[in-house]
């Protein structure tokens, strides 16, 4: 079984300050996804970015960048010029692909880290 | 942009009783999941289904099913229904494998059900 640990419960930064997020996960599997989604307070899961094993280059959005090291197993996520709307607390997300039954393959399930509270200081 | 739509959006039980959770996915969108979201904790994968079958199982009860519908949305049913059942429900969806699109599943803005 795939697990995703997140060893930092909280973390805050200044407004306009860069942060980073750590995230490892565990699997034996060579093709998969990671993700980032934030859960603001409205407790909405909202997609930040994602990034495909098989891809070499990091995933940026904006003033969202991973750090993808498949060898270490590492998925960090940075987050530059911090803005107050970036309190959340983020999950990192680990997915496979998996066989179905009657034939084909289909989207695995999200498996979560424990999430990391991120607090944006004005 | 269409989202994810569920309903009810807030739903008040007594013990034993049963829920139905309902679940719209984004059009065009074939692949549904249905995670658990207990407070302070991780969202918990329950089940997803793909073309009406279900697709995966994770830790959901056996007193817990949940559906596929010929126009995509599914529904979670939840009989005799515990203390520790009260949380947050979310249902998100994707399109399919074959679609070639990526992986992406967006979330709705979850059921939050409380059980007396």
């Amino acid at each position: 079984a795939q697990t995703v640990t997140q060893s930092q419960p909280e973390m805050s930064v200044q407004e306009a300050e860069t942060v980073t997020l750590s995230c490892t996960y565990d699997t034996s599997e060579s093709n998969y996804y990671l993700f980032w989604y934030k859960q603001p307070p409205s407790r909405q899961m909202i997609l930040v970015i994602r990034q495909e094993a098989y891809k070499q280059q990091n995933a940026t959005e904006n003033r969202f960048s991973v750090n993808f090291q498949k060898a270490a197993k590492s998925f960090s996520l940075k987050i530059s010029d911090s803005q107050l709307g970036d309190t959340a607390m983020y999950f990192c997300a680990f997915m496979k692909p998996v066989r179905l039954t009657a034939g084909g393959t289909s989207y695995g399930k999200l498996t979560f880290g424990q999430g990391t509270i991120l607090t944006v200081h004005p | 942009a269409a989202g994810v739509i569920q309903s009810p959006r807030h739903l008040i039980k007594e013990k034993r009783e049963t829920a139905t959770l309902k679940c719209y996915p984004i059009p065009r969108h074939d692949t549904v999941y249905w995670y658990q979201q207990g407070p302070g904790q991780d969202p918990q994968f329950l089940i997803s289904f793909y073309e009406k079958m279900q697709s995966d199982k994770g830790s959901i009860p056996d007193r817990f099913s949940a559906q596929q519908f010929s126009d995509y949305h599914s529904e979670l049913n939840m009989s005799s229904l515990e203390l520790g059942d009260s949380a947050l429900y979310f249902c998100a969806s994707s399109l399919s494998f074959k679609a070639g699109r990526g992986p992406t599943q967006y979330f709705g803005p979850g059921t939050r059900l409380t059980v007396l």
